[in-house]
């Protein structure tokens, strides 16, 4: 257990829904991160925040996708009108502003999301 | 998109014995970084090098940079069962933050 949690672990959906996820960071980490892992493939980028600031966005996070971190604690990830080419795991790394470029990742277990 | 390719694609071994894995990348970096991840759970960090530095050792891992190249390995000595996972490389791009991972070696090891 690395101190970031994810919520739901498992979300089963029909194609057009919108679904919402839930990333919790380490408490004491400013950097945000959520990125997108297909069967097979070894993870993507999709976003970044520092504190509440969304710093960057991967040409992945289409229209359907929108992500916050409000108070610069935790972060939701939405997708709307879900299709099917979404079903991934969605994981959500934090790590803690230092000096260097040199700030090591922390990863939450993922959220699994299928779409039918 | 990936960053490179990591070699082999799998791997399987007998315990105690070494297992290497090698990753390629196609852009300068600041850093790369292993990690570790079992069947359908999150990442873990194994080690991170830095791209002035050449080795550098954790415990059972060793890894390599060779930025000339672009490429990296990563050495697990003396196996165990419990190492059963795929192995990722992941570079930071120099002036970013975001990881950009391989493809990924799945390594297997024998009881």
């Amino acid at each position: 257990d690395t101190g970031v949690s994810q919520d739901p672990r498992h979300k089963i959906t029909k194609r057009g829904q919108n679904v919402t996820f839930r990333c919790d960071p380490i408490s004491e980490h400013n950097r945000l991160y959520w990125y997108r892992q297909t069967l097979g493939q070894g993870p993507e980028f999709l976003t970044y925040f520092q504190n509440e600031a969304q710093l960057e966005k991967s040409r992945l996070l289409s229209d359907r996708f929108s992500a916050e971190r409000p108070k610069g604690s935790f972060s939701t990830l939405e997708i709307q009108r879900t299709e099917q080419g979404d079903s991934a795991m969605y994981l959500c790394a934090s790590s803690r502003l230092a000096g260097g470029a040199t700030d090591t990742q922390y990863f939450g277990p993922g959220t699994r999301l299928t779409v039918l | 998109s990936q960053q490179g390719e990591e070699d082999p694609q799998a791997l399987s071994i007998q315990e105690g014995e070494n297992a290497t894995m090698n990753c390629s990348y196609k852009t300068s970096i600041n850093n790369l970084q292993w990690y570790r991840q079992n069947s359908g759970r999150g990442l873990v960090h194994l080690i991170l090098i830095r791209s002035n530095e050449r080795e550098k050792h954790s415990g059972r891992l060793r890894v390599t940079l060779d930025t000339s190249k672009k490429s990296s390995s990563l050495l697990i000595t003396a196996s165990r069962a419990a190492d059963t996972a795929s192995y990722f490389c992941a570079t930071v791009g120099t002036g970013r933050r975001a990881l950009t991972f391989g493809s990924g070696t799945r390594l297997q090891v024998q009881p």
